[in-house]
């Protein structure tokens, strides 16, 4: 499984765009990168996710460089209901389920 | 429409003891992810189920440690002779195929609210 790294917490101000980047050096031909938001005292929810390039929805947009190595979640305009923990995970999904790992991911504090 | 729920919300116990968590997965979600979460951490993955069966027991922290999945639905975590060390939120996520190949999507998982277990 890849492993990933993200900047365990940035803090940002309201209407500011947020970028959050995660490394991803060792991931496979068949991995996807998906994104989670967590807030407290609730279970992850899906935000995002993307094989390459550019992928944009109404939460959020993903990018992700040629190599793959890297991608970076870019949170429009944050509020400060956009504070939360951010996860980076990368996996292949073709059987149905897969050992997800997500590690700490990244403490997003907005502030007014 | 219904999403994942567990139970017990909240759980106080005795170290010793036997607890019994459940998880009601989506209705068709075929796939089914047990997780542990300590105070302020990240998610520890325990297990997951491809309908009945469980490919991948790895992330089991120790042999108190069990799970099963009745008829593709209900998972049921047991954990004997609790310690405290297995205080924590424990949560249940369950997904199912969004994508025909060659997409192959990563299959989101929606996640329940948790039982919060307390191990005196």
């Amino acid at each position: 499984l890849a492993k990933t790294t993200q900047p365990i917490s940035m803090d940002s101000y309201e209407g500011q765009e947020v970028n959050i980047t995660c490394s991803h050096n060792n991931i496979a031909t068949n991995d996807y990168i998906t994104w989670y938001q967590q807030f407290p005292s609730q279970g992850p929810r899906f935000i995002i996710q993307g094989y390459k390039t550019k992928v944009t929805n109404e939460v959020a947009s993903l990018f992700i460089p040629a190599d793959r190595k890297s991608s970076t979640l870019s949170l429009p305009r944050v509020s400060l209901s956009d504070t939360a923990v951010y996860y980076c995970l990368v996996g292949d999904t073709l059987t149905g389920g897969f050992k997800t790992i997500f590690g700490a991911g990244t403490r997003l504090f907005v502030k007014a | 429409g219904a999403g994942v729920s567990q139970s017990p919300s909240n759980k106080v116990t005795e170290k010793g003891k036997d607890v019994e968590l459940r998880c009601d997965p989506i209705s068709g979600h075929t796939a089914l992810y047990w997780y542990r979460q300590s105070l302020g951490q990240g998610l520890e993955f325990l297990i997951y189920f491809q309908g009945n069966s469980a490919p991948d027991k790895s992330g089991l922290p120790s042999d108190r440690f069990s799970a099963e999945r009745t008829g593709g639905s209900v998972s049921t975590l047991t954990i004997q002779r609790t310690q405290q060390e297995d205080s924590a939120v424990y949560l249940c996520a369950s997904s199912h195929p969004t994508g025909e190949p060659p997409e192959r999507l990563q299959y989101e998982q929606f996640f329940g609210p948790g039982t919060r277990l307390t191990v005196l």
